[in-house]
């Protein structure tokens, strides 16, 4: 069963410091999306992504976020200046045109900032 | 904006009893999907089960059933015949599919744990 997956599983950088979260959607989907978990608190939506653009971002998602498609098979979230409080496990989702209620999600990356 | 609210932060069952997790939310859209999602220790978001506003009979998958109460905004998740495997935390999420994001907002999550 294709599966979404993302790298890498842990990644621990200094504050200040740039990262870039990478996700393999499930190949033929085309909707994309950013989620992120604090320990011990709810999935909070950050930005969903679709035909080479932004369709919708939350408040968290401010101008340190950043998402690209680089190359048609991977999907990243980059943070530009890391903070203590960035630290979380960041999950990639995906879903075609035809299933859009069914996003399938990776296994996450946890970011710990120190 | 929706939210989504779970009231019960924890709850026990015994291996092979019921368990009912209660989730209610608010929207003013009618649009809308409403899902179960089970996370396990791995943290793996795992979708569980799947309600469509437009649908009046209660979706089932297998020892996974919900209760559906539009009007009042409810929609509970009933675990029958508990397994070990059950244990995790349970997220309540909606969708509103006329929205261009299609994002999910998710409740604060009950954690199940089922005793042998």
């Amino acid at each position: 069963e294709p599966e979404v997956t993302q790298t890498p599983s842990h990644q621990v950088t200094q504050m200040g410091q740039e990262v870039i979260l990478r996700c393999v959607p499930i190949s033929n989907h085309l909707y994309f999306y950013w989620y992120r978990q604090i320990l011990g608190q709810k999935v909070e939506f950050l930005v969903s992504f679709y035909n080479n653009e932004i369709s919708e971002k939350s408040e968290i998602f401010d101008d340190q976020f950043s998402v690209e498609r680089p190359d048609g098979s991977n999907f990243t979230l980059k943070i530009r200046s890391t903070k203590l409080e960035d630290s979380a496990m960041y999950f990639c989702a995906s879903t075609d045109k035809a299933f859009l209620y069914e996003q399938y999600f990776g296994p996450g990356t946890r970011l710990t900032v120190t | 904006a929706q939210t989504v609210t779970q009231s019960q932060p924890e709850m026990s069952v015994q291996e092979a009893e019921t368990v009912t997790l209660s989730c209610t939310y608010d929207t003013s859209e009618n649009n809308y999907y409403l899902f179960w999602y089970k996370q396990p220790p791995s943290r793996q978001m795992i979708l569980v089960i799947r309600q469509e506003a437009y649908k009046q009979q209660n979706a089932t998958e297998n020892r996974f059933s919900v209760n559906f109460q539009k009007a009042a905004k409810s929609f509970s998740l009933k675990i029958s015949d508990s397994q070990l495997g059950d244990t995790a935390m349970y997220f309540c999420a909606f969708m509103n599919y006329k929205a261009a994001g299609n994002k999910l907002t998710f409740g604060g999550g009950t954690r199940v744990l089922v005793k042998p």
